[in-house]
């Protein structure tokens, strides 16, 4: 039973394109997001929705766009890829409605996205 | 501003002692600190949380912490190091629902 799963697991594209990460997760969790990390393995939040609402907008750049069409989904569109996209790309969910106590994330295995 | 501080780019242990990664943090309030695992090629784990209560955390695959409120610290310790934690350990706090990283240590267990 995979928790958080996303697809593709790889994605090589040119310069310009218009591409699509999904996310699911089957925990039940309320909130989900989207971490990016560098070649330098450096981890930064870009996204965050709580029962399909927008939470957290980071100085994400507008070709961007998060969507999520149910709490178990969310899934990232880029448009007009540019080769500082290429990095890996975590989806991740928590239940953060309830209690502090169930603050803790947990990770989808990563898209990894090449922009030649 | 919430941050969290790993000094150590690298860590090397060998096998069978104790290993320590140190984190710093500073956030205003009470913290929400946690530990991650991530292994090569693979998504972050969940290792353990300090929420509030006792300072000392038990998480997975033996591993604790010890929340230090004074040193404004949460170190990440094993008894006796394996090889197969040989991985790539990120400290992180929560504040204002925002989960921010440090930059990562990888820890090397030399058999």
């Amino acid at each position: 039973d995979t928790a958080v799963s996303q697809t593709p697991k790889y994605l090589v594209t040119q310069m310009g394109n218009d591409k699509s990460i999904k996310c699911e997760q089957n925990l039940g969790h309320d909130t989900m997001y989207w971490y990016k990390q560098d070649s330098k393995k450096f981890l930064k939040i870009m996204f965050s929705y709580n029962n399909k609402e927008l939470i957290i907008n980071e100085t994400v750049p507008n070709r961007f766009s998060p969507k999520s069409p149910d709490k178990a989904h969310l899934n990232l569109h880029i448009n007009s890829l540019e080769l500082g996209d290429s990095a890996v790309y975590f989806c991740a969910s928590s239940q953060d409605q309830v209690a502090p106590s169930s603050y803790e994330q947990y990770f989808g295995p990563g898209t990894r996205l090449t922009v030649t | 501003a919430q941050s969290v501080a790993q000094p150590e780019d690298q860590v090397n242990v060998a096998e069978g002692n104790p290993l320590t990664v140190k984190c710093t943090y500073s956030v205003s309030g009470n913290p929400y600190l946690f530990w991650y695992v991530q292994y090569p090629n693979r998504g972050l784990q969940f290792l353990l949380k300090y929420i509030t209560g006792d300072n000392l955390v038990k998480g997975s695959y033996g591993f604790e912490a010890e929340f230090n409120k004074s040193q404004t610290s949460f170190h990440l310790k094993k008894p006796s190091a394996l090889v197969s934690d040989s991985a790539l350990y990120f400290c992180a706090v929560r504040f204002n629902e925002k989960l921010t990283f440090g930059t990562g240590t990888r820890l090397t267990i030399i058999p």
